[in-house]
């Protein structure tokens, strides 16, 4: 069964903090994503890796830094979370050939994180 | 700016019935439109892609329409169950990304 795996279901930390959400899927794909999921605005996408080392700024990148040192890991970094990054974060990985929706994406379970 | 619209209002609905959920879309020209579900507290759950030049696709008791003239996309579920109870989001493909909506909620009610 196919799966992407984020690190924690629930985190909370305080503002300040540097805060490390992990992702690991075990499909061999190339392209991962990062959104984050508030009640009233959906998902939106803050970045996204279609190969190693490579990252490109999503919708609203800013508070936000991602690291992709292995295909199969993709960490989202806040430097210093604060408490309007309260919210829903949301993994995502699909197959290679990836030009915006022609395969579908596999979501994690997500980590819903608090900033107090 | 670029808009992708679904229903806030939940849509509840007998046990049986067909349920028909509308993305509308302003400002794209998406090559692609996929439809997922989502459970509370669960990351979303592919269900179907369309290509542009498709006008319909269906599996098993789900159906997708897209119409690139009216920027439109409808998703069925025929003969609706309760698990069939969730959120359903569209999701716009293109230009190396994919959009999605803020989905719309389905109650089956038994």
């Amino acid at each position: 069964d196919v799966k992407v795996t984020q690190s924690s279901r629930y985190l909370v930390k305080r503002t300040g903090e540097k805060v490390f959400l992990e992702c690991v899927q075990d499909m061999d794909h190339e392209n991962m994503f990062w959104y984050r999921q508030d009640p009233g605005l959906g998902l939106r996408l803050i970045y996204f890796s279609y190969d190693v080392k490579m990252k490109e700024k999503g919708d609203i990148p800013e508070g936000y830094s991602v690291s992709r040192e292995k295909k199969e890991r993709f960490s989202l970094i806040l430097e210093s979370a604060s408490t309007n990054q309260t919210s829903m974060y949301l993994c995502a990985s699909s197959s290679s050939g990836w030009t915006g929706g022609n395969t579908e994406a596999f979501f994690g379970q997500g980590t819903r994180l608090t900033v107090v | 700016s670029q808009k992708i619209e679904q229903n806030s209002e939940a849509l509840n609905i007998q046990e049986g019935k067909t349920a028909t959920l509308t993305c509308n879309y302003t400002n794209y020209s998406p090559a692609y439109l996929q439809w997922y579900r989502q459970d509370p507290g669960r990351g979303p759950v592919f269900l179907l892609l369309i290509r542009e030049n498709e006008k319909e696709k269906r599996k098993e008791r789900l159906k997708v329409t897209f119409d690139t003239t009216l920027k439109q996309s409808l998703f069925h579920i025929t003969a609706s169950q309760p698990a069939d109870s969730a959120t359903y989001l569209c999701a716009l493909g293109g230009n190396n990304r994919l959009a999605f909506g803020k989905g719309n909620q389905v109650v089956v009610i038994p």
